[in-house]
């Protein structure tokens, strides 16, 4: 299947400071990826989907400018924390979909997380 | 908006054992389901994905059924493993591709 890679795998930050997370679909190309959160013993929650060359759609509830996506080129979509403080700590994790592969029933690729730890 | 619930939240049972995960969604317009392993700490491995269309996916052991009328998909584990031991997710897409989670199973098989 595509790979999806996430990078940096963890990250320890200071208070007030901003993270940047990055997506890469390794050997397609995503039009469209999506950004997960996941607190410690809950599930995944959406924050927001990914538009390349467009604003990205926020679910309700999520800052938009403190959570800054960026989508810009078919490979890549970046989220950075802005101001980082301990309660956005949490497991970040994306995702994408290869709208070229025939047989994928819109199957998603998710990338490995990216755990954020904001002392 | 699409609410998945997952139950029980926790299992533990003996190896050897067959067993019945649950989860249900409140939304029937749905592309597809999937269910996903997660091992603590680590990202998500797909198990299997049922199209809208279908009623079941298996993949060597595990069994996974879709009754999308009744917001309702089953994840059978047939021998469970100590190996199987792991949070499983169910999760439902939305027509703009977006997955919605379930609140997860946590297996525990004792060896």
């Amino acid at each position: 299947g595509a790979v999806v890679s996430q990078h940096p795998s963890r990250v320890i930050c200071k208070s007030g400071t901003s993270v940047k997370i990055e997506c890469r679909s390794l050997d397609f190309q995503a039009t469209t990826m999506f950004w997960y959160r996941q607190f410690p013993k809950q599930s995944l929650m959406l924050m927001a989907t990914s538009n390349e060359g467009s604003k990205a759609t926020y679910e309700q509830g999520v800052e938009k400018d403190k959570f800054l996506i960026n989508h810009a080129s078919l490979t890549l979509s970046t989220l950075t924390v802005t101001s980082a403080h301990p309660e956005d700590s949490s497991f970040y994790i994306c995702s994408a979909r290869d709208p070229s592969a025939a047989s994928s029933y819109n199957e998603q690729f998710f990338g490995p997380g990216t755990r954020l730890t904001v002392l | 908006k699409q609410e998945v619930t997952q139950i029980p939240a926790a299992l533990s049972v003996p190896e050897g054992e067959n067993l019945v995960l649950n989860c249900s969604f409140t939304d029937s317009a749905i592309y597809n389901l999937q269910w996903f392993r997660q091992d603590p700490g680590k990202g998500l491995t797909s198990l299997l994905l049922i199209q809208s269309s279908q009623r079941e996916q298996t993949s060597g052991r595990l069994n996974a059924s879709l009754d999308k009328s009744s917001g309702r998909s089953t994840l059978y584990i047939a021998a469970s493993q100590p190996g199987d031991s792991a949070t499983y997710l169910c999760a439902v897409m939305g027509h703009g591709n977006q997955f919605y989670f379930g609140t997860g199973t946590s297996l525990t098989v004792i060896p």
